[in-house]
């Protein structure tokens, strides 16, 4: 099981606001990153050390965090947005890499 | 182009032993910590494995300590994943995910299109 936690599946409005959550203890110590996977593609990171975003990634796309929780928010959505979104962070211990089990983004 | 093309996936029988590469090109690969993540069919992704610049700090994810080897030659821009006593829930689409700097953090900004390892009898 996932040391952070992710609702499976989340959806919005075209045009709309949505929030993208990652839960875990780990996040009150670390900063979590923030990954796009589409169907049959590779993951694309969008946003890292809590609330940056990496060159060609959209400025619609923003992090942020609070306590034991990260958030992933998409101002605007697009029908491209829709979507596999991951979270990572360390784990409790520092020593290892762990992901959320993701959120199924479904932009209607 | 920043670039990480996998290879070495395949059928392989549970037990037996498949080794995974990773080359990179479009960037100096020997500046940054590089990673292994899977992701079994039609489920998340795992991460698997890190090593830092230099391979002064290696680390594995619990499922794979003492199976899989994660090393580099950065002479060759190459990374490495030795898998040792197979079993069935490591199959799984097997990616190269580079790390954005010299040790083992957890953002991976470049990753390549995975090569796919099944195991099965």
């Amino acid at each position: 099981s996932s040391e952070l936690t992710q609702d499976p599946a989340v959806s919005v409005a075209l045009g709309r606001t949505v929030r993208i959550t990652c839960q875990g203890d780990s996040l009150r110590s670390y900063y979590a990153s923030w990954y796009q996977q589409r169907p049959g593609q590779a993951p694309i990171l969008v946003i890292y050390a809590k609330n940056n975003r990496p060159s060609g990634i959209p400025d619609r796309f923003s992090g942020s965090g609070s306590g034991n929780t990260a958030s992933l928010t998409i101002t605007g959505a697009q029908a491209e947005d829709e979507a596999d979104y991951y979270c990572n962070s360390r784990d409790s211990s520092g020593n290892h890499v762990v992901f959320g089990g993701g959120t199924k983004l479904t932009v209607l | 182009e920043l670039q990480l093309v996998e290879s070495g996936g395949g059928l392989v029988q549970p037990g037996r032993s498949l080794r995974l590469s990773c080359v990179a090109s479009g960037f100096n690969f020997e500046d940054y910590a590089m990673h292994w993540v899977r992701q079994a069919p039609g489920k998340g992704l795992e991460w698997v494995s890190g090593i830092s610049w230099i391979s002064d700090s290696i680390v594995y994810a619990d499922s794979v300590k003492g199976r899989f080897t994660i090393s580099r030659d950065n002479a060759k821009k190459s990374l490495y994943l030795q898998m040792n006593s197979l079993r069935a829930e490591d199959m799984a689409l097997y990616f190269c995910a580079k790390g954005d700097t010299i040790l083992i953090g957890n953002s991976f900004d470049i990753w390549g299109q995975g090569t796919m390892v099944t195991v099965s009898s």
